[in-house]
């Protein structure tokens, strides 16, 4: 069964350091992957996806993420990070049907001045 | 505003109580879903719905109904609330049911039960 696993439940930075959030994933099939953002009180928002074309994705806010299928990662970085970075992180994968999302545990990226 | 939008925002009630959530996409999706999330933040897929059609059941109690009257709406009934059923509820819905198709979710219904 696909899965995700997500390095770190937080991670910690100063602003304007380069962030770097973990996915590792496990698939029976060339997998789909997405990073989504979690602010406090709202629902998840897409921030990039992974459907077999560039390798090197970019998403919104300055994100992007390389899949790698010699390491099955899917990490998501960013140059320089800004206090409105702060947030929850999840990394998901579709299932072999690909029918639903299979998510990660999430990572919570925290930013200090 | 286009979104997904699910009501109550809150909701608080007390075991062996019966409540409903509402959901409602005006992304003309063909796809809905409701996924849980835990207190540990752990997101888990309960149903998704496609054109009203009933897509996947996650293998949860089947104190949880769901009901789509439209590809519009999807709401969600629980019967007999139990204490372990305390949870963020996220109502989201996607271009259609493909693995491929990113999810647009709702701000979520925190549930407490006590």
């Amino acid at each position: 069964a696909q899965s995700v696993t997500q390095l770190g439940s937080h991670v910690s930075v100063s602003e304007g350091a380069l962030v770097l959030l973990r996915c590792n994933y496990s698939s029976s099939v060339p997998p789909y992957l997405f990073w989504y953002v979690q602010y406090p009180n709202q629902g998840l928002q897409l921030l990039l996806k992974y459907t077999s074309a560039a390798t090197l994705v970019k998403g919104i806010n300055g994100f992007e993420a390389e899949f790698k299928k010699s390491e099955t990662s899917f990490h998501l970085t960013k140059p320089s990070a800004h206090m409105s970075d702060a947030a929850e992180y999840f990394c998901a994968v579709s299932d072999e049907s690909f029918q639903k999302l299979v998510f990660g545990t999430g990572t919570r990226l925290l930013v200090s001045p | 505003d286009t979104a997904v939008s699910q009501t109550p925002k809150y909701l608080v009630t007390q075991m062996g109580n019966d409540k409903s959530i509402k959901c409602e996409q005006n992304l003309g999706h063909d796809t809905m879903y409701w996924y849980k999330q835990d207190s540990k933040k752990f997101l888990k897929i309960m149903f998704s719905y496609n054109n009203k059609e009933l897509i996947i059941n996650e293998t949860v109690p089947n104190r949880f109904s769901p009901k789509s009257p439209d590809k519009a709406h999807l709401n969600l009934h629980i019967n007999s609330l139990e204490l372990g059923d305390s949870a963020v509820y996220f109502c989201a819905s996607s271009p259609m049911d493909r693995g491929n198709s990113p999810l647009h979710f709702g701000n979520g219904t925190r549930l407490t039960v006590t």
